[in-house]
């Protein structure tokens, strides 16, 4: 299994600023993802957070909306830009594990409100 | 492209009951299929998976489920449920080759009352 941290748990945020959201993972992983669940929900995909290289991303997401690092096997951040009440969402990033595959590992994700 | 139905939005059952949470999918590919579980206030939590072989699997907590390829459905079942289970539970497929992302179902939310 993968233990996985987010950073902020929570945050309250005014329309128009952007919020950066940080995922550790405790060990190396291929595969992170990071997935938006709107209030009452399912979670619905954003991008895929390649190491090395551009973010890959789902159709109705941009990379200016939500630009995405991934600076090494252990960590990413996902930024919402220029934020509207439409955003207040919990974000979640997610791992495959090493072990059994396509199993994936959810953190406990962000909760963000925008007023 | 994929999509999953989970086909109750909502399932009220009494304790000790059996539940079924019905789950269909779509795909033009080969998909695993997984149930995942969110309490309240928790993150997700990996139910059970099936990636090949037996189409009955089990998962943690008394779960299972079985894979019907020619109906494309994925059903989970619990013979005898507690409080405790109370919970929104998630269907997801993942396309073979496509690096592990998932496609969630929109939900269903089960409520055990005594």
């Amino acid at each position: 299994s993968a233990v996985i941290s987010q950073k902020p748990s929570r945050d309250i945020c005014q329309r128009g600023t952007s919020l950066t959201i940080q995922c550790q993972v405790d060990s190396q992983v291929t595969m992170m993802f990071w997935y938006r669940q709107q209030p009452g929900q399912s979670l619905t995909l954003i991008a895929t957070a390649n190491q090395g290289s551009e973010a890959t991303y789902e159709s109705g997401f941009v990379i200016d909306k939500f630009p995405i690092s991934r600076p090494n096997l252990t960590f990413s951040t996902l930024t919402v830009s220029n934020m509207s009440p439409e955003d207040s969402s919990i974000y979640l990033c997610s791992v495959v594990g090493t072990g059994a595959y396509n199993e994936q590992f959810f953190g406990p994700g962000t909760r963000l409100t925008v007023l | 492209a994929q999509s999953v139905t989970q086909l109750d939005s909502q399932v009220p059952v009494f304790e000790e009951a059996p539940v079924e949470l019905r789950c269909n999918y779509s795909s033009s590919v080969s998909v695993y299929l997984f149930w995942y579980v969110q309490y309240p206030n928790q993150g997700l939590q990996l139910l059970l998976k099936y990636l090949s072989g037996s189409t009955l699997v089990k998962g943690i907590n008394g779960f299972e489920a079985e894979f019907n390829k020619s109906q494309t459905s994925f059903h989970l079942r619990k013979p005898s449920v507690h409080i405790s289970d109370t919970a929104e539970y998630f269907c997801a497929v993942s396309p073979y080759n496509q690096g592990g992302k998932l496609i969630f179902g929109q939900g269903t939310e089960l409520s055990v009352k005594p």
